[in-house]
């Protein structure tokens, strides 16, 4: 059980716009700590896409942005592409039980 | 450019401990933090740790925090990840990441180590 919850898979049209949820509590994202996303594909090292809630590092396309709220966050791409299928993570801190870092389960995204 | 290199394939026996390094070249190595995630066969990515090239602090996840410990050697820019005691559900890919802060994202990312445990 993850400590931040994503939905296991989305899917999209190429073209179309998909989110991904990811919802904390307040010892997480609730308590002020950033979140960020990566992009995983199989056999590779995560890819990061979004830094301090809204942040995109240099070379990573406009199509995904990022925003948060709450206890929550969210990772929008537009303009869905076929090489955009793959597995995202959203990743924040945790105060509880001494401190840590947290991932959500990930979320599988398909392009139809 | 920044980057990271692991060290390579580890097969190990339950009970035994492994040791991975990570080598960093193309940045100020002791301006930052290494974080390790992994993740294993079938599963989501887990975050074991951090440790702090600049004083070496670390915060370990309470999953691992008995059986992990985290150094950094500035003099070889390279730090390491040492699991003890392991079992068969450690086996996993090994990533290591640049991080500013315990908090924070992972910049730069290793290739992975896989460290299987198996009788």
């Amino acid at each position: 059980q993850s400590v931040l919850t994503q939905p296991p898979s989305v899917s999209g049209a190429p073209g179309q716009r998909v989110t991904i949820s990811c919802t904390g509590n307040r010892s997480n994202i609730g308590a002020g700590y950033d979140v960020h996303w990566y992009q995983h594909l199989p056999g590779t090292a995560p890819k990061l896409l979004i830094y301090g809630n809204t942040n995109r590092p240099s070379g990573v396309p406009d199509r995904f942005s990022g925003s948060k709220s709450g206890t929550s966050a969210s990772l929008a791409i537009t303009g869905l592409q076929a090489e955009d299928e793959a597995d995202y993570y959203c990743q924040s801190y945790d105060n509880s039980l001494s401190g840590r870092g947290v991932f959500g389960g990930g979320t599988k995204l398909t392009v139809l | 450019q920044a980057q990271l290199v692991q060290s390579g394939v580890e097969v190990k026996k339950p009970g035994a401990s492994v040791k991975v390094s990570c080598r960093a070249s193309g940045y100020t190595f002791n301006s930052y933090g290494i974080i390790w995630v992994r993740q294993a066969p079938g599963h989501g990515l887990e975050w074991m740790g951090w440790s702090s090239a600049y004083n070496g602090d670390t915060n370990y996840a309470q999953m691992v925090q008995d059986r992990v410990t985290m150094t950094t050697d500035i003099s070889t820019g390279t730090a390491y990840m040492e699991l003890r005691s392991l079992r068969t559900d450690d086996t996993a890919v090994y990533f290591c990441a640049r991080s500013v802060r315990k908090s924070a994202a992972g910049t730069i990312w290793g290739q992975g180590t896989l460290v299987t445990v198996s009788a």
